[in-house]
Formats: structure tokens, sequence, C-alpha cells
């Protein structure tokens, strides 16, 4: 079975600063793919950025960016330029290449000071 | 384009009760999934509808049960509910195609409390 671990339940960072989130992984399998989620107050999930695992290159969106390290099975977000509304719950995920269900990790308490 | 929309917000049951909880996803998507968040506990799978059949089930006991509808929006009913079960119900949805490829996206959740 996969799990998903992220060691950091808590991180601060100042307004434009930035900040990494760290996540590890375990798996068997080769085909895959990775998601950050953020879940704010309001608590809806929010899709922060996607990876394939068959893709070297690392994703970015806009402030958003990976390092994906498939060796180490690794999977960290950077929040670049890190603003008050970047302030969530950021969930990492794995999802089997087959589909189907999300397995997430513990979660890390972002708080943004201004 | 609408997100996946969930009724009811918050929902307060006692012990035994039978709870129910809807699921709208976003037009065109045929998947539906339900994930607990219960406080401690993370983010849970609990089921995975895609038309209209139950594809997969998580680790939940048989008093958590469902079922999609032929427009693809879908129904959790827990029985006998417990006090354990107090969490937030996050229903998401996805794209039929590629599967693994398409992320799901998520509704506001319901807030289940057992009381």
């Amino acid at each position: 079975a996969q799990t998903v671990t992220q060691s950091q339940p808590e991180m601060s960072v100042q307004e434009a600063e930035t900040v990494t989130l760290s996540c590890t992984y375990d798996t068997s399998e080769s085909d895959y793919y990775l998601f950050w989620y953020k879940q704010p107050p309001s608590r809806q999930m929010i899709l922060v950025i996607r990876q394939e695992a068959y893709k070297q290159q690392n994703a970015t969106e806009n402030r958003f960016s990976v390092n994906f390290q498939k060796a180490a099975k690794s999977f960290s977000l950077k929040i670049s330029d890190s603003q008050l509304g970047d302030a969530a719950m950021y969930f990492c995920a794995y999802r089997s290449a087959s589909g189907s269900r999300l397995t997430f990790g513990e979660g890390t308490q972002l708080t943004v000071n201004p | 384009e609408a997100g996946v929309t969930q009724s009811p917000t918050h929902l307060i049951k006692t012990r035994g009760q039978q709870a129910t909880l809807r699921c709208s996803p976003i037009s065109g998507h045929t998947s539906v999934y339900w994930y607990q968040q219960a406080l401690g506990l993370g983010l849970q799978f609990l089921l995975w509808y895609d038309e209209g059949e139950e594809r997969n089930r998580g680790n939940f006991p048989p008093r958590f049960s469902g079922r999609q509808f032929p427009n693809y929006s879908s129904e959790l009913n827990v029985n006998a509910l417990e006090l354990e079960d107090s969490a937030l119900y996050l229903c998401a949805s996805s794209s039929p195609l590629q599967v693994g490829n398409q992320p799901q996206h998520f509704g506001d959740g319901t807030r289940l409390s057992i009381l």
C-alpha cells in the first residue's frame, strides 16, 4: 500500500518570502501522479499543482513549484513571494496511474506573517 | 462552470440515527469520490463511483454505503451512526479521461456532528 508522509505539521513564513513544504511517499509502482492541495479555513480542497511521475521536469504554476525526486520518493512544494492568502493547510497526495483513490499526507499548516 | 456542490453544509445527528449526504459533480465528470476528514485521522478514502457503479471502497464498515444516480450525482449514507463518525465528509469529482491523470476537484464538504 502507498503511504504519504508530511513531516512538518506546521510552518510559518514572512510575507514575500519563500517557503518549502516537504513530502515523501512510499510506493512500489513506477507510474503515478502526485498532487499538492490547499485547504483554507473555508475547508474546500483546492488543487495547487500536480506532477506526473514519468516527467522529469518539475511542475510549476505561477508562484508554486515542486522539486520532484523520483529515486528519493520526495515531492516538495516551494511557494515563492508568499502572500497572506497562501495561509492554509497543505496536503500532499498520491494517486496510482490506474486511477481511483487519492492517498493523502497528514498535512502542513502554513502561517503567513505580515 | 459550477464546481462540486455538497449538501447539507452541516448535519447534526444522534447516535444510532442514519445520515444522508449529497454531492453533485462538475458537469461532464462521471467519477465521484467520497473522503472522510476526521480530527486527528487526516483524509481517508471512503468510496469511488463511476458510471453508476461502485468501483472501489476504502477500509470502512458496511454501514457506510452510497450510490450514484444516472445524472452522476451521488449520495453517501451512514447507518447506525457512532460518535467517531463525526467528521468533515468531502466529495470530489473527476473527468473519466485517463483516470489517473485527471485531478479530483473537491466540494466544500458536509460537516457531520454526532451528539
